[in-house]
């Protein structure tokens, strides 16, 4: 198994350009999310998504969309890049369920995206 | 805003000591995770621990919860240098579709 993979590993981009950041995971998990996370500050949360056709919004949410089309894909787009954005992201994924386990489930990551906008 | 606080921010020890941080939260939660996160790298999972219960182990690690002041420790003990990394908590509200907050972090430096 891949695991969590991440595309890009760095990358550079001037402002209001648009990328697409690609996540994809091969556990068969339900859950997945993107993070960023700053210096001296934990992951926040930007997007997420309990299955296939079904996201939301996390803490973060402004300036990025996602899409969850199939259970294995969660790509993260950034509409048109700002500095604020410069970031290091991570890709997580795990098991979702409120059967008789309630509660959030371990989470796999990914290595990470640099993202850097000038 | 940040629902999990790791104390102490950074922490220095000599290898073979044991190391202990701390964390602590605001609302009520299913779950808290703790991971590990080496310079550079994606995190990695250590432990979850559910909200009915008070401590859990594995193998050099050892984590509480103590539900009535809102936060948990993590201690490793007989560290090695291998151990120095940065070490958050995640906790996940009730009634949030269990999305994590996590915490800014515990740099630990083993020094040999």
């Amino acid at each position: 198994n891949a695991g969590v993979t991440q595309t890009p590993k760095f990358q550079v981009l001037k402002t209001g350009q648009s990328m697409t950041l690609q996540c994809a995971q091969d556990m068969n998990h339900e859950y997945m999310s993107w993070y960023r996370q700053d210096p001296g500050m934990g992951l926040r949360l930007i997007h997420y998504s309990v299955g296939a056709g079904i996201t939301d919004q996390g803490e973060v949410p402004n300036g990025y969309n996602v899409s969850r089309s199939t259970t294995e894909d969660f790509p993260l787009r950034l509409l048109s890049a700002a500095p604020s954005q410069t970031s290091v992201y991570f890709c997580a994924s795990s098991h979702y369920g409120t059967g008789t386990f309630r509660g959030s489930y371990e989470q796999y990551f990914g290595p990470g995206t640099r993202l850097t906008v000038t | 805003s940040q629902q999990g606080e790791e104390d102490p921010q950074a922490l220095s020890i000599q290898e073979g000591e044991n190391a202990t941080m701390n964390c602590s939260y605001k609302t009520s939660i299913n779950n808290l995770q703790w991971y590990r996160q080496n310079s550079g790298r994606g995190l990695v999972h250590l432990i979850l621990i559910r909200s009915n219960e008070r401590e859990k182990h594995s193998g050099r690690l050892r984590v509480t919860l103590d539900t009535s002041k809102k936060s948990s420790s993590l201690l490793i003990t007989a560290s090695r240098a291998a151990d120095t990394a940065s070490y958050f908590c995640a906790t996940d509200r009730e009634n949030s579709n269990y999305q994590l907050i996590w915490g800014a972090g515990t740099k630990l430096i083993i020094k040999p």
